[in-house]
């Protein structure tokens, strides 16, 4: 079974520019999640999407950030305009449903803003 | 305060060597924990699920203290390959979101 796909793998951009990840859950999962993950800490969840709704973006800077998972399957975020406090590693995870309690991660995307 | 709390380490240790990493919690209300382990560059992977009454899983054991609000995992036999980061994780009620732990680091040497 094909796993959580993210692209691109690294970016590397300038400050007050933008950018979009990509993300592709395990076929069937219904449950996405976006985290964030900067160096020498936890993930932190952005948002959590069942099906193509939102869940929760509580932690999500919605002034800068934003991502959609318009037809339930795959989902973007996009960051814009970026700030050097973006780079991190861009996680994405899957599972089959809210209640189920293990999430599969992607690779992650590791940005780096200058 | 942090909702999950972790000593970042790193534990260095020989490999043969019992080492056990501690996790405290701060919200009563969450219901299921967990332990990932991350990999340098890689992604979380599950390692296990922690139970009130205590799992092992081969060298690995984890224990819940639900009145303490702490939890711990338990390595015996140390192998090179267990280096890694281990996330403490818990999950809470509500929209049944994953908080993670900062992971502590551990190095295992010949």
């Amino acid at each position: 079974e094909a796993g959580v796909a993210q692209s691109p793998r690294y970016k590397i951009i300038e400050k007050r520019q933008s950018v979009a990840f990509w993300c592709n859950p395990i076929s069937g999962h219904a449950t996405l999640y976006w985290y964030q993950q900067i160096l020498g800490q936890g993930p932190k969840l952005l948002i959590q999407f069942q099906n193509n709704g939102v869940v929760d973006d509580s932690q999500l800077p919605k002034d800068r950030f934003s991502a959609e998972r318009l037809k339930g399957v795959d989902s973007t975020l996009k960051i814009q305009p970026a700030k050097l406090e973006d780079s991190a590693v861009y996680l994405c995870a899957s599972s089959p449903g809210q209640l189920y309690n293990e999430q599969f991660f992607g690779p992650g995307t590791r940005l780096t803003v200058l | 305060r942090k909702e999950v709390e972790q000593d970042p380490g790193p534990f260095n240790v020989p490999e043969g060597a019992t080492v056990a990493f501690n996790c405290t919690y701060s919200n009563s209300a969450s219901q299921s924990f967990f332990w990932y382990r991350q990999d340098c560059r890689k992604e979380p992977k599950l390692l296990m699920s922690v139970y009130s009454s205590g799992n092992e899983d081969g060298r690995f054991t984890a224990q819940l203290n639900r009145a303490s609000q702490y939890i711990s995992l338990l390595i015996r036999d140390s192998k090179l390959s267990d280096s890694a980061t281990y996330l403490c994780v818990v999950k809470n009620t509500g929209f049944q979101k994953l908080v993670f732990g900062t992971g502590t680091r551990l190095l295992v040497s010949p």
